[in-house]
Formats: C-alpha cells, sequence, structure tokens
C-alpha cells in the first residue's frame, strides 16, 4: 500500500523552539509538498519540491524553510516556532510524470506553539 | 490567480437523503478536479478526479462528481447518505503541477 509517512502526530513547542516535520513518501513521487490546513482556509501550500533538493515557495513562506536531500524525504522546518504557527500541517506527493497525478497524503502534524 | 470556491462550510442531511456539496473554479482553461475527503484527525484521501473524457465521474463509497465546463461547476454528489460519510470535503483544482483548494464543506449526517 502506498504511503506518506508524517513523523509526528501531535506535537507542544514553546514559542521561539526549533520546530522539524519530516515526511517519507515511499512511492518514489518526485514532487513534495507541505500544506498547513487552518479551520475556514482550506489547505494552504507552504513549500514544494520538484526534485532533490529543489525547492519552490508556495504561497505562505514566512516564518518556514525545507529541506530536500533524498528524494523520498521532504522536512519542514520552523526556526523558531511562534503562537500563530499553531496548525495541523499536511505533507503530500505527487509524480511528477504528466499532470493528472493527483495528490497522496500524510496523515498530518497537528502542532501546537505555547 | 485561480480559485476554488464552496458553497456552505457546514451541510447537514438526514441519513438516506441526497449529499450535494457544490464546487466551482475560476479559469477560462478547464483544470484537473478533484474531490478529497478527510475524517477526523486524518489526512486527506482521493475520492475521485476528473482529468479528460466523460464528464460525470464514479469514485469511492457511491460518489459522484459531474464536470460542467459551461458553469465552472463540479458537483458532488451521493444518492443515499450514510452515517459513516460524516467527514470534511474539499474540491481542488490541478494546474500543471499545482494544487487550489477550496475552503472546504462540512458534512454532518443525522439519523
Amino acid at each position: 500500500d502506498v504511503k506518506v509517512t508524517q513523523s509526528s502526530r501531535y506535537l507542544v513547542k514553546r514559542t521561539g523552539e526549533k520546530v522539524f516535520l519530516e515526511c517519507v513518501q515511499d512511492m518514489d513521487h518526485e514532487n513534495m509538498f507541505w500544506y498547513r490546513q487552518d479551520p475556514g482556509l482550506g489547505l494552504r501550500l507552504i513549500y514544494f519540491s520538484y526534485d532533490v533538493k529543489m525547492k519552490e515557495k508556495g504561497d505562505i513562506p514566512e516564518g518556514y524553510s525545507v529541506s530536500r536531500e533524498k528524494k523520498e524525504r521532504f522536512s519542514l522546518i520552523l526556526e523558531s516556532a511562534s503562537t500563530n504557527q499553531t496548525s495541523m500541517y499536511l505533507c503530500a506527493s505527487s509524480s511528477g510524470t504528466g499532470n493528472t497525478g493527483e495528490l497522496f497524503f500524510g496523515e498530518g502534524s497537528r502542532l501546537t506553539v505555547l | 490567480a485561480q480559485s476554488v470556491t464552496q458553497l456552505g462550510s457546514h451541510v447537514s442531511v438526514s441519513e438516506g437523503a441526497l449529499v450535494l456539496l457544490r464546487c466551482n473554479y475560476s479559469s477560462s482553461v478547464p483544470p484537473y478536479l478533484f474531490w478529497y475527503v478527510q475524517y477526523p484527525n486524518q489526512g486527506l484521501q482521493l475520492l475521485l478526479k476528473y482529468t479528460t473524457g466523460a464528464t460525470l465521474v464514479k469514485g469511492i463509497n457511491g460518489f459522484e462528481a459531474e464536470f460542467k465546463k459551461s458553469e465552472t461547476s463540479f458537483h458532488l454528489t451521493k444518492p443515499s447518505a450514510h452515517m459513516s460519510d460524516a467527514a470534511e470535503y474539499f474540491c481542488a483544482a490541478g494546474y500543471g503541477q499545482n494544487f487550489v483548494f477550496g475552503p472546504g464543506t462540512r458534512l454532518s449526517v443525522l439519523p
């Protein structure tokens, strides 16, 4: 069964802490994405990557960075967490061949920043 | 910028009643269209997708959606709601490698 795995389902951090959210996919997908989900706002794209060591800013990149050292792994980094980054974070991947491929999502990481 | 709208942030239906969740996209170029479902504390899973060809698309769990280019719509329907359908539903449009999501509609199913 194909899978996108997010390392932490629930995290509680303090303001100013550095936070790492990790995502691994086993489908050999080229594309990987990080979204933030907030009630009433749907999913907003933070960063995405089309290839190893490649990254592109999405709609709301401020306060976040990413790393993609291996094809299967895409990490989201909050350099200094703030309370307004309390949210659900969703990782997704898709095949890079053609443009009909749907997104496959992980189970999400719910982050609370105190 | 491309956008996807979903009419109604919360829809309630009785068990056995018709489910209709609305989705419209803003683009003169028809995108690829998707419906995803999210159960509490889980990620999103694909219900169905439209790429090309037949405009009526059947998905999992008895859901289907019809692409209407003239109305720029992709509404989701199910003839008879089940309690297990209670979830949040997201419409999404794919433009090349990028995706635009609607704000979501929470479906409640009443006994």
